[in-house]
């Protein structure tokens, strides 16, 4: 299957600092990523959408302003968590879907998943 | 918005009993997708399901979709210690999203 890249797999960070984590498609164009965030023993939370060029659309109650992501091309999106605090510490996971060859229209692609801790 | 109910929240089994998981929709669901996920991993797709009524076996596992398309199941066959994880079914019937349901973590005792 299509490989996603994730990175970096855990961070640690002191509070109030801002955290970066890039999500890549290695052999497919991604037109459209999803940023998940999943707490200990939960369910993967969807947090918002990105469109390779748009601006990206965030579910109910995710703040765009706190969580940035920006998908410049069709291999790279981020998600930026700005000013950290502990209560962000989560398991972040992207995947990515193309519209091309692979993850065309079935299944979605994950990154490994990112590991944030806020200290 | 849309959502999948999953259920049992966790199973313990003994290795070589098998294992059922459901998910149930209070809407029409257009396919289904299963995955796993290991302890400390990121989820792998499993399988696709579209059609009224389909079933699709893989090895020990079978995949059903409900003639309504409102619910799934994945039964696994004579557990293994290696199918321990998370079985999440999901639906992305909401335009290109996945949305995923609660899952159902398996441990298997050898």
């Amino acid at each position: 299957g299509a490989v996603v890249s994730q990175h970096p797999s855990w961070v640690i960070c002191k509070s109030g600092t801002s955290v970066k984590i890039e999500c890549r498609s290695l052999d497919f164009q991604a037109t459209t990523m999803f940023w998940y965030r999943q707490f200990p023993k939960q369910s993967l939370m969807l947090m918002a959408t990105s469109n390779e060029g748009s601006k990206a659309t965030y579910e109910q109650g995710v703040e765009k302003d706190k969580f940035l992501i920006n998908h410049a091309s069709l291999t790279l999106s981020t998600l930026t968590v700005t000013s950290a605090h502990p209560e962000d510490s989560s398991f972040y996971i992207c995947s990515a879907r193309g519209t091309v060859g692979q993850g065309s229209n079935t299944e979605a692609f994950f990154g490994q998943g990112t590991r944030l801790t806020v200290v | 918005g849309q959502q999948v109910m999953q259920i049992p929240q966790y199973q313990h089994v003994q290795e070589g009993e098998d294992f059922t998981t459901y998910c149930n929709s209070s809407t029409t669901l257009s396919n289904i997708q299963w995955y796993k996920q290991r302890p400390g991993g990121h989820p792998v797709f499993l399988i696709q399901l579209v059609k009224s009524g389909e079933v699709k076996k893989q090895k020990r596992l079978t995949f059903q979709f409900g003639e309504a398309k409102k619910n799934s199941s994945l039964h696994i066959t004579a557990t293994q210690t290696t199918d321990v994880g998370t079985y999440f079914c999901a639906d992305n019937t909401g335009g290109f999203k996945t949305i995923f349901g609660a899952g159902t973590r398996l441990f298997v005792k050898a």
